[in-house]
Protein backbone atom coordinates (compact mmCIF):
# COMPACT_ATOMS: atom_id res chain seq x y z
CA UNK A 1 0.00 0.00 0.00
CA UNK A 2 0.79 3.74 -0.05
CA UNK A 3 3.23 4.83 2.71
CA UNK A 4 3.21 8.93 2.97
CA UNK A 5 5.91 10.53 5.19
CA UNK A 6 5.30 13.96 6.10
CA UNK A 7 8.47 16.17 7.78
CA UNK A 8 8.78 18.66 9.98
CA UNK A 9 6.47 17.34 12.89
CA UNK A 10 6.87 20.19 14.69
CA UNK A 11 7.44 23.66 12.78
CA UNK A 12 8.02 27.79 14.65
CA UNK A 13 8.15 30.37 12.70
CA UNK A 14 8.09 34.17 13.15
CA UNK A 15 4.71 36.21 11.88
CA UNK A 16 5.29 36.98 8.63
CA UNK A 17 7.83 34.51 7.62
CA UNK A 18 7.41 31.24 5.03
CA UNK A 19 6.79 28.03 6.42
CA UNK A 20 7.19 24.95 4.33
CA UNK A 21 6.11 21.25 4.72
CA UNK A 22 6.99 18.52 2.94
CA UNK A 23 5.66 14.93 1.93
CA UNK A 24 6.93 12.09 0.24
CA UNK A 25 4.43 9.23 -1.24
CA UNK A 26 5.73 5.85 -2.46
CA UNK A 27 3.09 4.66 -4.67
CA UNK A 28 3.48 5.67 -8.05
CA UNK A 29 -0.39 5.52 -8.64
CA UNK A 30 -1.26 8.51 -6.30
CA UNK A 31 -2.78 11.11 -8.73
CA UNK A 32 -4.63 13.27 -6.32
CA UNK A 33 -2.74 15.13 -3.17
CA UNK A 34 -4.70 17.23 -0.71
CA UNK A 35 -3.68 19.52 2.32
CA UNK A 36 -6.37 19.69 5.19
CA UNK A 37 -5.69 22.21 8.34
CA UNK A 38 -6.94 21.03 11.79
CA UNK A 39 -7.34 23.83 14.18
CA UNK A 40 -7.27 22.84 17.96
CA UNK A 41 -10.30 21.45 18.93
CA UNK A 42 -11.85 20.89 15.40
CA UNK A 43 -12.24 19.01 12.20
CA UNK A 44 -9.63 18.92 9.49
CA UNK A 45 -10.80 20.86 6.22
CA UNK A 46 -9.07 21.31 3.07
CA UNK A 47 -7.18 23.90 2.64
CA UNK A 48 -5.57 23.07 -1.13
CA UNK A 49 -5.26 20.43 -3.42
CA UNK A 50 -3.25 19.51 -6.85
CA UNK A 51 -3.52 16.62 -9.10
CA UNK A 52 -0.68 14.89 -10.96
CA UNK A 53 -1.17 16.91 -14.08
CA UNK A 54 -0.17 19.69 -12.83
CA UNK A 55 2.91 20.90 -11.51
CA UNK A 56 1.53 24.13 -8.40
CA UNK A 57 -1.16 25.46 -7.59
CA UNK A 58 -1.58 28.93 -5.40
CA UNK A 59 -4.41 30.25 -3.47
CA UNK A 60 -3.35 33.61 -2.22
CA UNK A 61 -0.85 32.74 0.64
CA UNK A 62 -0.90 29.11 0.01
CA UNK A 63 0.56 26.95 -2.70
CA UNK A 64 1.41 23.19 -3.65
CA UNK A 65 3.86 21.95 -5.81
CA UNK A 66 4.27 18.28 -6.62
CA UNK A 67 6.98 16.62 -8.50
CA UNK A 68 5.39 13.86 -9.07
CA UNK A 69 9.58 12.06 -10.62
CA UNK A 70 10.88 12.37 -6.87
CA UNK A 71 7.10 11.76 -5.73
CA UNK A 72 7.10 14.39 -3.29
CA UNK A 73 4.67 17.03 -2.77
CA UNK A 74 5.29 20.55 -0.54
CA UNK A 75 2.69 22.89 0.77
CA UNK A 76 4.37 26.77 1.31
CA UNK A 77 2.42 29.17 3.11
CA UNK A 78 3.82 32.81 3.00
CA UNK A 79 3.81 35.50 5.23
CA UNK A 80 2.29 33.78 8.32
CA UNK A 81 -0.07 34.80 10.35
CA UNK A 82 -0.88 33.87 13.97
CA UNK A 83 -3.92 32.06 12.88
CA UNK A 84 -2.25 29.53 10.76
CA UNK A 85 -1.42 28.07 13.87
CA UNK A 86 -2.54 24.20 13.13
CA UNK A 87 -1.62 21.15 12.57
CA UNK A 88 -1.34 20.55 8.73
CA UNK A 89 -1.93 17.12 6.94
CA UNK A 90 -0.73 15.94 4.14
CA UNK A 91 -2.37 13.32 1.91
CA UNK A 92 -2.24 10.93 -1.02
CA UNK A 93 -5.10 9.06 -3.10
CA UNK A 94 -5.00 6.21 -5.69
CA UNK A 95 -8.24 6.68 -6.79
CA UNK A 96 -8.92 3.88 -4.21
CA UNK A 97 -7.70 4.61 -0.78
CA UNK A 98 -6.67 7.54 1.18
CA UNK A 99 -3.71 8.45 2.98
CA UNK A 100 -2.79 10.75 5.46
CA UNK A 101 0.58 12.06 6.35
CA UNK A 102 1.71 12.03 10.14
CA UNK A 103 1.19 15.58 10.68
CA UNK A 104 3.02 18.68 10.87
CA UNK A 105 1.86 21.24 13.97
CA UNK A 106 2.84 24.78 12.68
CA UNK A 107 3.33 27.43 15.67
CA UNK A 108 3.80 31.31 14.15
CA UNK A 109 4.54 33.42 16.50
CA UNK A 110 3.50 37.05 16.89
CA UNK B 1 -22.29 23.93 9.39
CA UNK B 2 -24.27 20.80 9.45
CA UNK B 3 -23.00 18.66 6.09
CA UNK B 4 -21.48 16.09 8.24
CA UNK B 5 -22.72 15.73 11.72
CA UNK B 6 -22.08 13.51 14.23
CA UNK B 7 -23.12 12.15 17.91
CA UNK B 8 -22.69 11.99 20.89
CA UNK B 9 -19.29 14.78 20.64
CA UNK B 10 -18.20 13.25 24.06
CA UNK B 11 -18.57 9.75 24.80
CA UNK B 12 -17.28 8.37 28.13
CA UNK B 13 -17.76 4.88 29.30
CA UNK B 14 -16.37 2.01 30.89
CA UNK B 15 -14.15 -0.68 29.71
CA UNK B 16 -16.03 -4.01 28.08
CA UNK B 17 -18.50 -1.92 26.96
CA UNK B 18 -20.70 -1.48 23.70
CA UNK B 19 -20.89 1.53 22.08
CA UNK B 20 -22.42 3.54 19.15
CA UNK B 21 -21.53 6.57 17.33
CA UNK B 22 -23.61 8.10 14.55
CA UNK B 23 -22.69 10.12 11.38
CA UNK B 24 -25.10 11.73 8.78
CA UNK B 25 -24.01 13.54 5.94
CA UNK B 26 -26.89 15.81 4.05
CA UNK B 27 -24.34 16.46 0.75
CA UNK B 28 -25.97 13.92 -0.94
CA UNK B 29 -22.55 11.81 -1.03
CA UNK B 30 -21.46 8.59 -1.89
CA UNK B 31 -18.58 7.62 0.25
CA UNK B 32 -18.52 7.76 3.96
CA UNK B 33 -15.35 7.30 5.88
CA UNK B 34 -13.98 6.64 9.75
CA UNK B 35 -11.23 7.99 11.01
CA UNK B 36 -9.44 7.36 14.56
CA UNK B 37 -7.18 9.98 15.78
CA UNK B 38 -5.19 9.13 18.53
CA UNK B 39 -3.52 11.94 21.03
CA UNK B 40 -0.43 11.86 18.72
CA UNK B 41 -2.80 13.28 16.58
CA UNK B 42 -2.06 10.77 14.03
CA UNK B 43 -5.11 10.32 11.41
CA UNK B 44 -5.74 7.38 10.25
CA UNK B 45 -8.46 5.59 8.30
CA UNK B 46 -10.57 2.66 9.48
CA UNK B 47 -12.90 2.34 6.99
CA UNK B 48 -14.16 3.64 3.72
CA UNK B 49 -17.66 3.12 2.50
CA UNK B 50 -20.19 3.76 -0.19
CA UNK B 51 -23.30 1.82 -1.90
CA UNK B 52 -21.09 -0.69 -3.33
CA UNK B 53 -18.24 -1.83 -1.26
CA UNK B 54 -16.93 -1.70 2.35
CA UNK B 55 -13.06 -1.09 2.54
CA UNK B 56 -11.90 -2.34 5.63
CA UNK B 57 -8.42 -1.00 7.07
CA UNK B 58 -6.84 -4.31 8.05
CA UNK B 59 -5.32 -2.96 11.02
CA UNK B 60 -8.73 -2.80 12.60
CA UNK B 61 -10.14 -5.25 15.00
CA UNK B 62 -13.19 -6.79 14.44
CA UNK B 63 -14.59 -5.48 17.43
CA UNK B 64 -15.43 -2.20 14.89
CA UNK B 65 -18.28 -2.62 12.56
CA UNK B 66 -19.45 -0.04 10.34
CA UNK B 67 -23.54 0.02 9.60
CA UNK B 68 -24.93 1.80 6.89
CA UNK B 69 -28.92 2.23 6.88
CA UNK B 70 -28.37 4.44 3.68
CA UNK B 71 -26.09 6.34 2.09
CA UNK B 72 -26.41 9.21 4.08
CA UNK B 73 -25.77 7.55 7.68
CA UNK B 74 -22.24 5.52 8.27
CA UNK B 75 -22.19 4.22 12.03
CA UNK B 76 -19.30 3.07 14.20
CA UNK B 77 -20.30 -0.07 16.29
CA UNK B 78 -17.65 -0.66 19.06
CA UNK B 79 -17.75 -3.55 21.22
CA UNK B 80 -15.94 -4.70 24.71
CA UNK B 81 -14.17 -1.56 24.04
CA UNK B 82 -10.36 -1.40 25.58
CA UNK B 83 -8.38 1.76 26.96
CA UNK B 84 -6.57 1.85 23.61
CA UNK B 85 -10.17 2.83 22.06
CA UNK B 86 -9.53 6.19 23.77
CA UNK B 87 -9.62 8.39 20.70
CA UNK B 88 -11.04 11.11 18.76
CA UNK B 89 -13.37 9.39 15.93
CA UNK B 90 -14.00 11.49 12.92
CA UNK B 91 -16.53 10.80 10.31
CA UNK B 92 -16.09 12.19 6.72
CA UNK B 93 -17.27 12.10 3.67
CA UNK B 94 -16.26 12.88 -0.22
CA UNK B 95 -18.42 12.61 -3.51
CA UNK B 96 -16.43 9.39 -4.47
CA UNK B 97 -13.64 7.29 -3.38
CA UNK B 98 -10.43 8.83 -3.89
CA UNK B 99 -9.83 11.69 -5.89
CA UNK B 100 -12.10 14.00 -4.21
CA UNK B 101 -12.66 16.03 -1.24
CA UNK B 102 -13.38 14.72 2.07
CA UNK B 103 -15.66 17.05 4.60
CA UNK B 104 -14.92 16.43 8.03
CA UNK B 105 -17.98 15.44 11.09
CA UNK B 106 -17.02 17.54 14.04
CA UNK B 107 -15.61 14.62 15.81
CA UNK B 108 -16.36 12.31 18.72
CA UNK B 109 -14.47 11.75 21.90
CA UNK B 110 -14.18 9.18 23.03
CA UNK B 111 -12.77 7.85 26.52
CA UNK B 112 -12.74 4.43 27.91
CA UNK B 113 -11.92 4.31 31.92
Amino acid sequence: GENVEQHPSTLSVQEGDSAVIKCTYSDSASNYFPWYKQELGKRPQLIIDIRSNVGEKKDQRIAVTLNKTAKHFSLHITETQPEDSAVYFCAASTGNQFYFGTGTSLTVIP
Amino acid sequence: DTAVSQTPKYLVTQMGNDKSIKCEQNLGHDTMYWYKQDSKKFLKIMFSYNNKELIINETVPNRFSPKSPDKAHLNLHINSLELGDSAVYFCASSQNVGEETQYFGPGTRLLVL
